[in-house]
């Protein structure tokens, strides 16, 4: 099973809510990724976990806050976003360690609209 | 710096042709490439890789690769198109292949557009 789920898939919110993205892998997965991606444009790394623990921030703004609160789940809390912000979001993961086997798996994605 | 290029915004191909869509690296060290493929709202699949070994890589839904390492390309291949393959295509390069978390730079995409 090489599935990543994630939810909600559809999100429209005003630029004053607090919404949450989720994602979950049951792969053993010990990396999970957040990605950002405008339409017909390559993925935009956002954030990396490894083993729980945030191990690369891309310079993200702080409206957006990663959370990884096992090894099977990873959240994206949102406040305060711009319009601009709209786009799909991607959840990844990898297996990592001394088995890695390096590819990537992705998420179906939650599409954001910021109105 | 490890970077990805897809020479080709779009390639058309008619069903039955085999079809090639190009990606070429520059990286330091041995590179650890990717092919992944993104139908309309939906997410990335992946579809094959090079790490090490056969310079050919078969993949998922009949695609192969060949690595050059000479021309430093990743070439994505298929003998025989479908229509159904008709979607966006990423190349994608494993930054800092050693290090325990993989960042991956992609290429800006390829779509491929398969006529009947």
């Amino acid at each position: 099973d090489t599935e990543v789920t994630q939810t909600p898939k559809h999100l429209v919110m005003g630029m004053t809510n607090k919404k949450s993205l989720k994602c979950e892998q049951h792969m053993g997965h010990r990396a999970m990724y957040w990605y950002k991606q405008k339409a017909k444009k390559p993925p935009e790394l956002m954030f990396v976990y490894s083993y729980e623990k945030l191990s690369i921030n891309e310079s993200v703004p702080s409206r957006f806050s990663p959370e990884c609160p096992n090894s099977s789940l990873l959240n994206l809390h949102l406040h305060a976003l711009q319009p601009e912000d709209s786009a799909l979001y991607l959840c990844a993961s990898s297996q990592e360690g001394w088995t890695r086997t390096y590819e990537q798996y992705f998420g179906p994605g939650t599409r954001l609209t910021v109105t | 710096a490890q970077s990805v290029a897809q020479p080709e915004d779009q390639v058309n191909v008619a069903e039955g042709n085999p079809l090639t869509v190009k990606c070429t690296y520059s990286v330091s060290g041995n590179p650890y490439l990717f092919w992944y493929v993104q139908y309309p709202n939906r997410g990335l699949q992946f579809l094959l890789k090079y790490i090490t070994g056969d310079n050919l890589v078969k993949g998922s839904y009949g695609f192969e690769a060949e690595f050059n390492k000479s021309q430093t390309s990743f070439h994505l291949k298929k003998p025989s198109a479908l229509v159904s393959d008709s979607a966006l295509y990423f190349c994608a390069v494993r930054d800092m292949p050693s290090s325990n978390t993989g960042k991956l730079i992609f290429g800006q995409g390829t779509t491929l557009q398969v006529k009947p």
